[in-house]
């Protein structure tokens, strides 16, 4: 039962443009959202999060989207550059039994030049 | 300077034989972990060690056994390896629980790609 997901396996966006990621979680317990990239060969790296007290963080680039209602958030970036181009990974926390972070299967962007 | 470091990056080895990846951070943090990434992607959480005390432990087989002789090493030793064992194991850390916001950013290492013939 997986209770993050990522539906896309992968997504391709032309430099310059929008890049819009999406993750939908399960567990309403969840309060704390994170979404982590990731190079080939490389560690997962931290990128941007947010809690459920607010429905949007922005930092730079990058922005994500909370809807709680309909438990789902999405990472945009914009505009997309060729470096983006990796594994995006979405995780989510919460109290008690949800306290440790639960990853999705991630969406591997590449932005094409 | 690698903040999280693990060795082998890559093992290839057979079944039944026992291996073991080792861990270290020199981040100072008090929290770190063992993730599995399996063939579906997935990043599942298999160990969690505060200050050398285990504080998860998920459903994983008693084959595998984490050891953290202090707080920056935290090794993963494997006994009789099987196929299913083959992934991506990734060693993290983190200054407080991992899903807390602001100390719990996960800092992981580059991961040790396992497989098992």
């Amino acid at each position: 039962d997986q209770q993050v997901k990522q539906n896309s396996p992968s997504l391709s966006v032309q430099e310059g443009r929008i890049s819009i990621l999406n993750c939908d979680y399960t567990n309403s317990m969840f309060d704390y959202f994170l979404w982590y990239k990731k190079y080939p060969a490389e560690g997962p790296t931290f990128l941007i999060s947010i809690s459920s007290i607010k429905d949007k963080n922005e930092d730079g680039r990058f922005t994500v989207f909370l809807n709680k209602s309909a438990k789902h958030l999405s990472l945009h970036i914009v505009p997309s550059q060729p470096g983006d181009s990796a594994v995006y990974f979405c995780a989510a926390s919460g109290s008690g039994s949800a306290r440790q972070l639960t990853f999705g299967s991630g969406t591997q962007l590449t932005v094409l030049p | 300077d690698t903040a999280v470091s693990q060795t082998p990056k890559y093992l290839v080895t057979q079944m039944g034989n026992d291996k073991s990846i080792k861990c270290e951070q020199n981040l100072g943090h008090d929290t770190m972990y063992w993730y599995k990434q399996d063939s579906k992607k997935f990043l599942k959480i298999m160990f969690s060690y505060n200050n050398k005390e285990l504080i998860i432990n998920e459903t994983v087989p008693n084959r595998f056994s984490p050891k953290s002789p202090d707080k920056a090493h935290l090794n993963l030793h494997i006994n009789s390896l099987e196929l299913g064992d083959s992934a991506v194991y990734f060693c993290a850390s983190s200054e407080g629980l991992a899903g807390l916001p602001n100390t719990g950013e996960l800092f992981f290492g580059e991961g040790s790609r396992l497989t098992v013939l």
